[in-house]
Formats: C-alpha cells, sequence, structure tokens
C-alpha cells in the first residue's frame, strides 16, 4: 500500500542544470498536484492536474513544467533550476471533489547552489 | 488577496489544556471545502479534519473539532487535551469547485506553530 510516492527525496542541483522530481499514486486518484513549501509560506500550488491529459497551472509556476500521461504519474520538471527554487516539493493526490482530502509525499528537499 | 489567513504564527499551550487555532478564509463560491492539516517536524502532512460549506454541525475527529462560522468566514481549529505529540505546525486549507464542477485548486494558509509544554 504505497500511497504518493516521490523521488528523490534529497537534491542539490548547480545553477542551471535541469531535473525532474519523481511522484506516483496508486490510489487510482485523478487529481495531482506539486506544491512547494518555503519558509513562512505555506504550501503554495506549482501546477496540479484532473486527469491524463489536463494539466494547469497554480500559484507558482514560473520555471517548472509538468505532464500526465498516466493517471498514475505526475512528473515535475526544473527546466533551468536557480537558488530560488531551493525548496521542499510536495506531491499530493486525491478524487475530484471538494470533499476530499489529498493524500501526501514524503517530500523532495532541494537545494540549487 | 489572502484566501486563507492564519493570524497566530506561534501558540504555546500546556498539556491536557484546550487550544484554539485560528483560520479565516475568503471565496465568493457557496460550494468549498475546508480542512486542516498537521505537520510535525519530520515533515510529513497529515490530514486531521474536513468541513463542507453546507455542513450544519460542526466537524469532529477524536479530540479534534472545527469550530465553523460561515458568516464570519471562519473554521477555527480546537484541540482538546492537547498531547506533547501535538507539538507540530498546523495548516488551514480550502479547496473550490473547479471549472466545470471539478475541484479546484486547494489554498494553504501560512501555518501556525504549535509548541506543548509539561
Amino acid at each position: 500500500n504505497a500511497g504518493v510516492t516521490q523521488t528523490p527525496k534529497f537534491q542539490v542541483l548547480k545553477t542551471g542544470q535541469s531535473m525532474t522530481l519523481q511522484c506516483a499514486q496508486d490510489m487510482n486518484h485523478e487529481y495531482m498536484s506539486w506544491y512547494r513549501q518555503d519558509p513562512g509560506m505555506g504550501l503554495r500550488l506549482i501546477h496540479y492536474s484532473v486527469g491524463a491529459g489536463i494539466t494547469d497551472q497554480g500559484e507558482v509556476p514560473n520555471g517548472y513544467n509538468v505532464s500526465r500521461s498516466t493517471t498514475e504519474d505526475f512528473p515535475l520538471r526544473l527546466l533551468s533550476a536557480a537558488p530560488s527554487q531551493t525548496s521542499v516539493y510536495f506531491c499530493a493526490s486525491s478524487y475530484v471533489g471538494i470533499s476530499y482530502e489529498q493524500y501526501f509525499g514524503p517530500g523532495t528537499r532541494l537545494t540549487v547552489t | 488577496a489572502q484566501k486563507i489567513t492564519q493570524t497566530q504564527p506561534g501558540m504555546f499551550v500546556q498539556e491536557k489544556e484546550a487550544v484554539t487555532l485560528d483560520c479565516t478564509y475568503d471565496t465568493s463560491d457557496q460550494s468549498y471545502g475546508l480542512f486542516w492539516y498537521k505537520q510535525p517536524s519530520s515533515g510529513e502532512m497529515i490530514f486531521l479534519i474536513y468541513q463542507g460549506s453546507y455542513d450544519e454541525q460542526n466537524a469532529t475527529e477524536g479530540r479534534y473539532s472545527l469550530n465553523f462560522q460561515k458568516a464570519r468566514k471562519s473554521a477555527n481549529l480546537v484541540i482538546s487535551a492537547s498531547q506533547l505529540g501535538d507539538s507540530a505546525m498546523y495548516f488551514c486549507a480550502m479547496r473550490e469547485v473547479g471549472p466545470a464542477g471539478t475541484a479546484s485548486k486547494l489554498t494553504f494558509g501560512t501555518g501556525t506553530r504549535l509548541q506543548v509544554t509539561l
């Protein structure tokens, strides 16, 4: 019963490098989302998806790309890492509907030097 | 404008006492959901309690209850009989109906750090 899994747990990048944060869920949830958490700012939505082939921007989408080719996977791509992207990244999933809580992955701590 | 406002950056409570964490929200939708999550120092996000905008009764889950005052747009979390393990960050969040009636974004407040003391 894996729930929401994220890899890697920790990552250090140099400015300008690109990378993909992986997220997978095994609960057949239609809705998946990515958040970043910075001190004093709560969790801010980067991108979300309501199903395979459907994605949309959240509050802070610049510098990030997503795609959703399957129900299970929702990778987050950093195109050209910047120090401002140093953060903890959470992936979450849920059923579509305002009464459903989101299940969160364990997070990825990313440092950009 | 902030959709979710948590005005208490930090709170202290003695063990076995009750504590209220404040949350106000802003929406023009009639249908929405309100959530509280706990984040211990280990970092994971733990769902605590949910309140629907049409629910007439306040939600309760064990020692957690949600004091929902719709007209004032507030959704305060009450933790009764605090325990040392309740020390954590607590986030209030709101989920609104998106385009075509699908659930859209879950918006978080900035959180309240609760410290339970002996």
